[in-house]
């Protein structure tokens, strides 16, 4: 079976400064890595993927993440965050090559950030 | 080209009423996922669907939950004789295809039960 933790429930930051946010997960088959960002009161928006290649994926908003096999990781990080980039943070996994399957997310870290 | 509308957006129910909520996924897309997040957690997968078909229902309750998507119409999911444990935001995303990595998310529907 498939799961996801992300490491932090909380991350403060201040505006321009860089932010990490850790995702692990574990699974017995290949994956497809996905981060999601929740909005107050909005549905989600699709940040970045992995499916293959390039371990370093780069999504929107400035913001990339690394795909690390060897340490079941996927890491969220920006070198320098604005105010607007406060929200929740998801990340997800799903099965590689199985169709149909559903998204397994993590908890969610909230990220703030504060001039 | 609109994306995944769901309707309502903000639902009140008292314990013991039905709730229904809709779906219509994107133009093109015949594949629709229904996921519940409740307070303080991330999503869970409930049901997955093709117009038609119930796909995989591995995550829905056993019981008062039913999900449909028929071939005209949006995608419906029906909680019966809801209780305050049902109270959370439901999310639905489509797909064009059965693959995973091209699920398109709407805003959610808030239910509440009071």
């Amino acid at each position: 079976a498939q799961s996801v933790t992300q490491l932090d429930s909380q991350v403060p930051v201040f505006e321009e400064a860089p932010v990490e946010l850790r995702c692990n997960y574990s699974s017995s088959v290949s994956v497809y890595l996905f981060w999601y960002v929740q909005y107050p009161n909005q549905g989600l928006q699709l940040l970045l993927k992995y499916l293959s290649g390039s371990t370093l994926v780069k999504g929107i908003n400035g913001f990339e993440a690394e795909f690390n096999k060897s340490q079941t990781s996927f890491h969220l990080r920006k070198p320098s965050v604005h105010i607007s980039d406060t929200a929740e943070y998801f990340c997800a996994v799903s099965g590689g090559n199985q169709a149909g399957t559903a998204l397994i997310f993590g908890k969610g870290t909230t990220l703030s950030v504060s001039s | 080209n609109a994306g995944v509308m769901q309707n309502p957006r903000h639902l009140v129910r008292r314990r013991g009423q039905e709730a229904r909520l809709r779906c219509s996924p994107m133009k093109g897309h015949s594949h629709v996922y229904w996921y519940r997040q409740l307070p303080e957690e991330g999503l869970k997968f409930m049901v997955y669907l093709q117009k038609e078909n119930i796909i995989d229902e591995s995550g829905m309750p056993k019981e008062r939950f039913s999900a449909e998507f028929p071939k005209e119409g949006p995608s419906i999911l029906r909680i019966q004789q809801v209780v305050r444990g049902d109270s959370a935001a439901y999310f639905c995303a489509s797909s064009p295809k059965s693959v995973s990595y091209e699920q398109y998310f709407g805003p959610g529907t808030r239910l509440t039960v009071t």
